[in-house]
C-alpha cells in the first residue's frame, strides 16, 4: 500500500460527460502528480501540483483540469469526454522539503489508478 | 528528446534466465535520481528502487540488482533467475530538480518482461 489514494477505482461513462477524478496523497507530501497511461503506452505527464499551487504542466488537454485543495486532495476533471481519452489515470505523491526549491527528495508514491472507460 | 530512453520493448525469457533491462538517460543537471517503478498485469506501479547522482555504486536485492554508470548515463536493472511473477512492465524514471517547481519526473515508454514457464 503506497498511502496514495485514488477514487473511483473504475469508471465507465459516454461520449461527451464529464468525471471528476479523486487523489488523497500520502501524508506529508506536499507534491502531487497526474499521470494518463493508455493502451500500451507508457506514462504521459499531465500536471503537478505542489502545496496547492500549480507546478507543471505536461500534455494536458484544454478539456482537463486539475487543482489541489488545501487539505492537498487534487482533483482531476475530465470534460466533453473523447473515445481517446479511455485510459488508466495515475496519481502520485511525493515528498517535498518546500523552502526556495521546492525540492523533491524522494520518490513518486503511485495510487492503484482510476481507469476511464469512454464508451 | 527522450530525457529517458528503453530502448528494449518487449523481452521474452524462459523461467530461471537472467534478463537486464536496459535504461539510458540524458540530463544537465548534477544531482538527480533515478528510478524503476514495476507494473505487473493488475496496473498498479510499484517502486523498486531510487539512486542519487552522487551514488554509483551498484545495488544488490534478492534476484534484482542495478548498474548505474554515470560514464555512459545508464541505469540497467538485471533480474536473475526470472520467475513467471517477474513479467510486467518496468518503467526507469529520472527526476531533476527544477527551482520553484520541485522536481521534474521523466519516465521512460516501458520494457515489457516475459517470463515463459
Amino acid at each position: 500500500d503506497s498511502g496514495v489514494t485514488q477514487t473511483p477505482k473504475h469508471l465507465i461513462t459516454a461520449t461527451g460527460q464529464r468525471v471528476t477524478l479523486r487523489c488523497s496523497p500520502r501524508s506529508g507530501d506536499l507534491s502531487v502528480y497526474w499521470y494518463q497511461q493508455s493502451l500500451d503506452q507508457g506514462l504521459q505527464f499531465l500536471i503537478q501540483y505542489y502545496n496547492g499551487e500549480e507546478r507543471a504542466k505536461g500534455n494536458i488537454l484544454e478539456r482537463f483540469s486539475a487543482q489541489q485543495f488545501p487539505d492537498l486532495h487534487s482533483e482531476l476533471n475530465l470534460s466533453s469526454l473523447e473515445l481517446g481519452d479511455s485510459a488508466l489515470y495515475f496519481c502520485a505523491s511525493s515528498v517535498a522539503t518546500g523552502g526556495q526549491g521546492y525540492r523533491d527528495t524522494g520518490e513518486l508514491f503511485f495510487g492503484e489508478g482510476s481507469r476511464l472507460t469512454v464508451l | 528528446a527522450q530525457k529517458v530512453t528503453q530502448a528494449q520493448t518487449e523481452i521474452s525469457v524462459v523461467e530461471k534466465e537472467d534478463v537486464t533491462l536496459d535504461c539510458v538517460y540524458e540530463t544537465r543537471d548534477t544531482t538527480y535520481y533515478l528510478f524503476w517503478y514495476k507494473q505487473p498485469p493488475s496496473g498498479e506501479l510499484v517502486f523498486l528502487i531510487r539512486r542519487n547522482s552522487f551514488d554509483e555504486q551498484n545495488e544488490i536485492s534478492g534476484r534484482y540488482s542495478w548498474n548505474f554508470q554515470k560514464s555512459t548515463s545508464s541505469f540497467n536493472f538485471t533480474i536473475t533467475a526470472s520467475q513467471v511473477v517477474d513479467s510486467a512492465v518496468y518503467f526507469c524514471a529520472l527526476s531533476e530538480s527544477v527551482q520553484n517547481t520541485g522536481n521534474q519526473f521523466y519516465f521512460g515508454t516501458g520494457t515489457s518482461l516475459t517470463v515463459i514457464p
